[in-house]
């Protein structure tokens, strides 16, 4: 069964980190770029970040640059953004997500459920 | 970074009417343009892509069309499960863009 599964939101203060993780199955991940998305409550959807299919590449939304680390482990069939000095308007669901074709960047044929992170002091 | 105006922000339709959503971008991105359908608590879900491929398995009451920077989302034949909010996606050029999204409601 493909799937993304996503995890370690919760809350956090402002000015600090925390750590998400994508748990990809089903397909062959180390070959497709993978993103994140988030969606502030009651708000439309927002880029923030994407990782190549082999690490090497990284790209990121202004609104989080230097702030935002996008990263992979093919072996481990996982993908991370470390966030840090977090703000208040960073809250909202994060998405994972994984392109239509290994030729990217393309449009996202899955998503993960989400993970809620809450920056609130 | 490329901007996507999508239009009308809200429409009201009836079961079995026609709509279409646009979306247009501040530049060309070719075909490079897909569409999405998101429910209440759900993540979104890939309707179309390169503008006008429809996703394997999707139903054929939706199409698209459109390149350079003009684009539409056709639903024929409304059914109930289609009222829901609509977004357009540019993948052409880093960083990745949305439009603000189209709510579908019941008339």
């Amino acid at each position: 069964q493909v799937q993304l599964v996503e995890s370690g939101g919760g809350a956090a203060q402002p000015g600090t980190s925390l750590s998400l993780s994508c748990a990809a199955s089903g397909f062959k991940f180390s070959i497709f770029s993978i993103h994140w998305v988030r969606q502030a409550p009651g708000k439309g959807l927002e880029w923030v970040a994407a990782v190549s299919y082999d690490g090497r590449k990284t790209y990121y939304a202004d609104s989080v640059k230097g702030r935002f680390t996008i990263s992979r482990d093919n072996a481990e069939e996982k993908a991370s953004l470390q966030m840090s000095s977090l703000r208040t308007e960073d809250s909202g669901v994060y998405y994972c997500a994984k392109e239509v074709s290994s030729t990217s960047p393309d449009a996202f044929e899955m998503w993960g459920q989400g993970t809620m992170v809450n920056v609130s002091s | 970074a490329i901007q996507l105006a999508q239009s009308p922000s809200s429409l009201s339709a009836s079961v079995g009417d026609r709509v279409t959503i646009t979306c247009r971008a501040s530049q060309s991105i070719r075909s490079a343009l897909a569409w999405y359908q998101q429910k209440p608590g759900m993540p979104p879900n890939l309707l179309l892509y390169d503008a006008a491929f429809l996703k394997s398995g999707g139903p054929s009451r939706f199409s698209g069309s459109g390149s350079g920077t003009d684009f539409t989302l056709t639903i024929n034949r409304l059914q109930p499960e289609d009222f829901a909010l609509y977004y357009c996606q540019q993948y052409h050029t880093y960083p990745i863009t949305f439009g603000q999204g189209t709510r579908l409601d019941i008339k």
